[in-house]
Protein backbone atom coordinates (compact mmCIF):
# COMPACT_ATOMS: atom_id res chain seq x y z
CA UNK A 1 0.00 0.00 0.00
CA UNK A 2 2.67 2.93 -1.27
CA UNK A 3 1.19 6.10 -1.41
CA UNK A 4 0.15 7.50 -4.55
CA UNK A 5 2.79 10.65 -5.83
CA UNK A 6 1.78 14.18 -5.85
CA UNK A 7 3.89 17.36 -6.08
CA UNK A 8 4.38 18.62 -2.76
CA UNK A 9 3.86 22.22 -3.69
CA UNK A 10 2.07 24.11 -6.86
CA UNK A 11 1.49 27.48 -7.25
CA UNK A 12 -0.70 30.54 -9.76
CA UNK A 13 -1.72 33.87 -9.90
CA UNK A 14 -5.77 34.77 -9.10
CA UNK A 15 -7.63 33.69 -12.33
CA UNK A 16 -5.14 31.51 -13.55
CA UNK A 17 -5.65 27.23 -13.77
CA UNK A 18 -3.66 25.01 -12.24
CA UNK A 19 -3.15 21.15 -12.57
CA UNK A 20 -2.85 18.76 -9.43
CA UNK A 21 -1.14 15.29 -10.56
CA UNK A 22 -1.44 11.73 -8.68
CA UNK A 23 0.26 8.78 -9.82
CA UNK A 24 -0.52 5.73 -8.84
CA UNK A 25 0.08 2.21 -9.74
CA UNK A 26 -1.86 -0.66 -11.86
CA UNK A 27 -3.16 -1.58 -8.55
CA UNK A 28 -5.26 0.97 -7.32
CA UNK A 29 -5.41 4.43 -9.70
CA UNK A 30 -4.85 2.87 -12.97
CA UNK A 31 -7.64 -0.43 -11.90
CA UNK A 32 -10.76 1.63 -10.57
CA UNK A 33 -11.90 4.92 -11.33
CA UNK A 34 -12.72 5.65 -7.92
CA UNK A 35 -10.55 8.37 -7.25
CA UNK A 36 -11.32 11.00 -5.03
CA UNK A 37 -9.61 14.49 -4.26
CA UNK A 38 -9.88 16.90 -0.94
CA UNK A 39 -9.00 19.92 -0.26
CA UNK A 40 -7.92 20.94 3.78
CA UNK A 41 -6.87 23.63 5.66
CA UNK A 42 -4.58 23.99 8.18
CA UNK A 43 -6.20 22.41 11.77
CA UNK A 44 -9.50 21.51 9.63
CA UNK A 45 -11.12 18.38 8.25
CA UNK A 46 -10.88 17.22 4.98
CA UNK A 47 -13.22 18.08 2.70
CA UNK A 48 -14.51 16.31 -0.41
CA UNK A 49 -13.97 17.99 -3.69
CA UNK A 50 -14.01 15.25 -6.28
CA UNK A 51 -15.26 11.85 -6.18
CA UNK A 52 -15.74 9.00 -8.91
CA UNK A 53 -12.82 10.49 -10.60
CA UNK A 54 -14.64 13.58 -11.92
CA UNK A 55 -17.88 13.87 -10.26
CA UNK A 56 -18.33 17.36 -7.84
CA UNK A 57 -20.60 16.73 -4.81
CA UNK A 58 -23.36 19.23 -4.22
CA UNK A 59 -21.80 22.88 -3.50
CA UNK A 60 -18.51 22.48 -5.14
CA UNK A 61 -17.63 25.26 -7.50
CA UNK A 62 -17.34 23.78 -10.97
CA UNK A 63 -14.12 25.28 -11.08
CA UNK A 64 -12.80 22.11 -9.43
CA UNK A 65 -12.72 19.53 -11.88
CA UNK A 66 -11.07 15.98 -12.16
CA UNK A 67 -9.76 13.44 -14.81
CA UNK A 68 -7.72 10.34 -15.86
CA UNK A 69 -5.35 8.68 -17.99
CA UNK A 70 -3.88 5.28 -17.05
CA UNK A 71 -2.06 5.50 -13.46
CA UNK A 72 -2.29 9.31 -13.24
CA UNK A 73 -5.45 11.34 -12.42
CA UNK A 74 -5.40 14.83 -11.93
CA UNK A 75 -7.32 17.84 -10.36
CA UNK A 76 -7.70 21.11 -12.16
CA UNK A 77 -8.85 24.17 -10.66
CA UNK A 78 -9.42 27.27 -12.86
CA UNK A 79 -9.82 30.80 -12.23
CA UNK A 80 -7.89 30.46 -8.97
CA UNK A 81 -8.88 32.44 -5.98
CA UNK A 82 -6.88 33.30 -2.77
CA UNK A 83 -9.67 30.83 -1.20
CA UNK A 84 -8.34 27.81 -2.99
CA UNK A 85 -4.95 28.06 -1.19
CA UNK A 86 -4.96 24.69 0.54
CA UNK A 87 -3.32 21.10 0.87
CA UNK A 88 -5.41 18.99 -1.96
CA UNK A 89 -5.12 14.87 -1.04
CA UNK A 90 -5.94 12.61 -3.86
CA UNK A 91 -7.11 8.99 -2.74
CA UNK A 92 -7.66 6.01 -4.56
CA UNK A 93 -9.83 3.06 -3.42
CA UNK A 94 -6.77 -0.01 -3.77
CA UNK A 95 -8.95 -3.59 -3.24
CA UNK A 96 -9.59 -5.87 -0.56
CA UNK A 97 -11.49 -2.85 1.08
CA UNK A 98 -8.67 -0.31 1.35
CA UNK A 99 -7.47 2.84 -0.05
CA UNK A 100 -4.71 4.64 -0.27
CA UNK A 101 -3.59 8.33 0.18
CA UNK A 102 -1.16 10.57 -2.14
CA UNK A 103 1.28 12.33 0.39
CA UNK A 104 -0.80 16.15 -0.56
CA UNK A 105 0.19 19.19 -2.31
CA UNK A 106 0.03 22.54 -1.11
CA UNK A 107 -1.14 25.00 -3.10
CA UNK A 108 -0.05 28.64 -3.36
CA UNK A 109 -2.10 31.57 -4.85
CA UNK A 110 0.51 34.18 -5.30
CA UNK B 1 -27.11 18.31 9.26
CA UNK B 2 -24.46 15.56 9.04
CA UNK B 3 -22.67 15.66 12.37
CA UNK B 4 -19.41 13.36 13.49
CA UNK B 5 -17.89 13.70 17.05
CA UNK B 6 -15.15 11.73 18.03
CA UNK B 7 -13.74 11.15 21.26
CA UNK B 8 -11.04 9.03 23.63
CA UNK B 9 -7.76 10.57 22.22
CA UNK B 10 -5.15 11.55 24.65
CA UNK B 11 -1.72 10.55 25.50
CA UNK B 12 -0.76 6.74 25.90
CA UNK B 13 2.43 5.29 26.61
CA UNK B 14 4.01 2.94 24.09
CA UNK B 15 2.29 -0.57 24.29
CA UNK B 16 -0.72 0.63 25.58
CA UNK B 17 -4.07 0.97 24.83
CA UNK B 18 -7.03 3.37 23.77
CA UNK B 19 -10.71 3.05 22.54
CA UNK B 20 -11.33 6.13 20.55
CA UNK B 21 -15.76 6.57 19.92
CA UNK B 22 -17.58 8.32 17.40
CA UNK B 23 -21.23 9.78 17.67
CA UNK B 24 -22.94 9.97 14.42
CA UNK B 25 -26.17 12.23 13.63
CA UNK B 26 -27.91 13.80 11.07
CA UNK B 27 -28.21 10.55 8.97
CA UNK B 28 -29.15 7.37 8.95
CA UNK B 29 -25.70 6.05 10.62
CA UNK B 30 -26.72 2.18 10.04
CA UNK B 31 -26.93 2.77 6.20
CA UNK B 32 -23.02 3.50 5.79
CA UNK B 33 -20.16 2.23 5.72
CA UNK B 34 -17.80 4.01 8.08
CA UNK B 35 -14.35 4.16 7.98
CA UNK B 36 -11.15 5.76 10.35
CA UNK B 37 -8.65 7.74 8.43
CA UNK B 38 -5.39 9.50 10.73
CA UNK B 39 -3.06 12.35 10.12
CA UNK B 40 0.00 12.80 11.69
CA UNK B 41 1.41 16.08 13.17
CA UNK B 42 2.47 17.64 9.52
CA UNK B 43 2.10 14.55 7.44
CA UNK B 44 -0.82 13.34 5.00
CA UNK B 45 -4.15 11.61 5.36
CA UNK B 46 -3.37 7.89 5.54
CA UNK B 47 -6.65 5.25 5.31
CA UNK B 48 -6.76 3.18 8.90
CA UNK B 49 -10.01 1.16 8.77
CA UNK B 50 -13.59 0.78 7.63
CA UNK B 51 -16.38 -1.38 8.58
CA UNK B 52 -19.64 -2.38 6.71
CA UNK B 53 -22.87 -1.26 7.46
CA UNK B 54 -24.00 -4.39 10.00
CA UNK B 55 -20.64 -4.52 11.20
CA UNK B 56 -19.94 -7.57 8.89
CA UNK B 57 -16.50 -7.43 7.03
CA UNK B 58 -13.90 -5.17 8.37
CA UNK B 59 -10.66 -3.66 6.65
CA UNK B 60 -7.35 -2.69 8.00
CA UNK B 61 -4.79 -1.09 6.65
CA UNK B 62 -1.60 -2.86 6.93
CA UNK B 63 -0.16 -0.96 9.51
CA UNK B 64 -2.75 -1.47 12.26
CA UNK B 65 -3.40 -5.05 11.14
CA UNK B 66 -3.48 -7.50 14.31
CA UNK B 67 -3.17 -4.49 16.57
CA UNK B 68 -6.43 -2.35 15.73
CA UNK B 69 -9.91 -3.26 15.76
CA UNK B 70 -13.17 -1.21 14.44
CA UNK B 71 -16.73 -1.79 15.36
CA UNK B 72 -19.57 -0.27 15.93
CA UNK B 73 -23.12 0.07 17.48
CA UNK B 74 -26.16 1.10 15.37
CA UNK B 75 -28.53 1.29 18.45
CA UNK B 76 -26.10 4.25 19.90
CA UNK B 77 -25.18 5.63 15.92
CA UNK B 78 -21.47 5.03 17.45
CA UNK B 79 -18.34 4.10 15.72
CA UNK B 80 -15.50 2.78 17.74
CA UNK B 81 -11.60 2.12 17.23
CA UNK B 82 -10.38 -0.05 19.77
CA UNK B 83 -6.31 0.29 19.52
CA UNK B 84 -3.56 -2.02 21.30
CA UNK B 85 0.13 -2.19 21.38
CA UNK B 86 0.55 1.30 20.54
CA UNK B 87 3.56 2.34 18.91
CA UNK B 88 5.27 6.06 18.60
CA UNK B 89 4.36 6.09 15.01
CA UNK B 90 0.39 5.75 15.45
CA UNK B 91 0.85 9.54 16.99
CA UNK B 92 -1.92 11.36 14.68
CA UNK B 93 -5.08 12.95 14.54
CA UNK B 94 -7.86 10.46 13.65
CA UNK B 95 -10.35 11.51 12.25
CA UNK B 96 -14.19 9.25 12.02
CA UNK B 97 -15.41 9.39 8.33
CA UNK B 98 -18.60 8.74 6.65
CA UNK B 99 -18.57 7.05 3.24
CA UNK B 100 -20.40 8.31 0.05
CA UNK B 101 -22.23 5.67 -0.48
CA UNK B 102 -21.38 3.47 -3.97
CA UNK B 103 -18.62 6.34 -4.75
CA UNK B 104 -15.73 4.50 -2.36
CA UNK B 105 -15.14 8.47 -1.43
CA UNK B 106 -15.56 10.33 2.39
CA UNK B 107 -18.09 12.65 2.31
CA UNK B 108 -18.30 13.59 5.69
CA UNK B 109 -15.45 14.00 8.53
CA UNK B 110 -15.20 14.53 11.85
CA UNK B 111 -12.69 17.41 13.54
CA UNK B 112 -10.51 14.69 14.85
CA UNK B 113 -9.20 13.40 18.15
CA UNK B 114 -5.35 13.26 18.76
CA UNK B 115 -3.67 10.61 19.81
CA UNK B 116 -0.54 10.69 21.03
CA UNK B 117 1.86 7.83 21.99
CA UNK B 118 5.05 8.54 23.99
CA UNK B 119 6.94 8.22 27.02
Amino acid sequence: QSALTQPASVSGSPGQSITISCTGTSSDVGSYNLVSWYQQYPGKAPKLMIYEGSKRPSGVSNRFSGSKSGNTASLTISGLQAEDEADYYCCSYASSGTWVFGGGTKLTVL
Amino acid sequence: EVQLVESGGGLVQPGGSLRLSCSASGFTFSSYVMHWVRQAPGKGLEFVSAITFNGGPTYYADSVKGRFTISRDNSKKTLYLQMSSLRTEDTAVYYCVKDLSGSYSFDCWGQGTLVTVSS
